[in-house]
């Protein structure tokens, strides 16, 4: 059984650009959650993709959107991206079982310059 | 005021020391995790709980849900203990989490 994993680990961009960043599920996971987290804080929530469905969505603007994948595969694309945009981008997934917590992946840093 | 609320901010302890970390929520809740962050990032999940009390060697995590507060102890504290501990509360079931800010744990040798 493989774990989440995370591609790429890091990413420079400049503003402006557009960004894909990519997750693969734990084996037998069906859902996916994405979080932001800003240096020294806790990670924020962005979306939920559940069998290829968004299931829900914090508090981030449209030019953050995702795909979930028939593999339940996942990826963040984030359009016109902006100096605080650079964080750590984490992914999660779990099967849709009401006791199974989430299994995290190893996240990646994008910086914006 | 956020959501969820993390106590202390940093905590240095020296090894073997009995340690505390609190969370207090403001929501109602499906379930509560506590969290692992090591440098570079990678987060691994402690426990999910949403009653009582639960062990795993020598951590320990509590939940009283009248009072909207979670505690994870420590026993016998570890400098490979030291990382960030967060605190998330589930509010349905999807398993969309809200996160504190994290405890900043040092343990000394």
């Amino acid at each position: 059984e493989t774990g989440v994993t995370q591609s790429p680990t890091h990413l420079i961009k400049t503003r402006g650009q557009q960004v894909t960043l990519r997750c693969s599920s734990q084996s037998g996971h069906n859902t996916v959650s994405w979080y932001q987290q800003a240096l020294g804080q806790g990670p924020q929530f962005i979306f939920q993709y559940y069998r290829e469905e968004e299931n829900g969505r914090g508090n981030f603007p449209p030019r953050f959107s995702g795909l979930q994948f028939p593999n339940y595969s996942s990826e963040l694309n984030v359009n016109a991206l902006e100096l605080d945009d650079s964080a750590l981008y984490l992914c999660a997934s779990s099967s849709s079982g009401k006791e199974e917590t989430q299994y995290f992946g190893p996240g990646t840093r994008l910086l914006v310059l | 005021k956020n959501e969820v609320e993390q106590s202390p901010q940093n905590l240095t302890a020296q090894e073997g020391e009995f340690i505390t970390i609190n969370c207090s929520y403001s929501v109602g809740i499906s379930a509560l995790h506590w969290l692992q962050q090591h440098p570079g990032g990678g987060i691994v999940s402690l426990f999910m709980l949403s009653s009582g009390k639960k062990k795993h060697g020598r951590l320990i995590a509590t939940i009283n849900i009248q009072e909207k507060h979670s505690s994870l102890h420590i026993t016998a504290s570890h400098p490979r203990d030291s990382a960030v501990y967060i605190c998330a509360v589930d509010r349905g079931s999807a398993r969309q989490l809200t996160f504190g800010s994290g405890t900043q744990l040092t343990v000394l040798p």
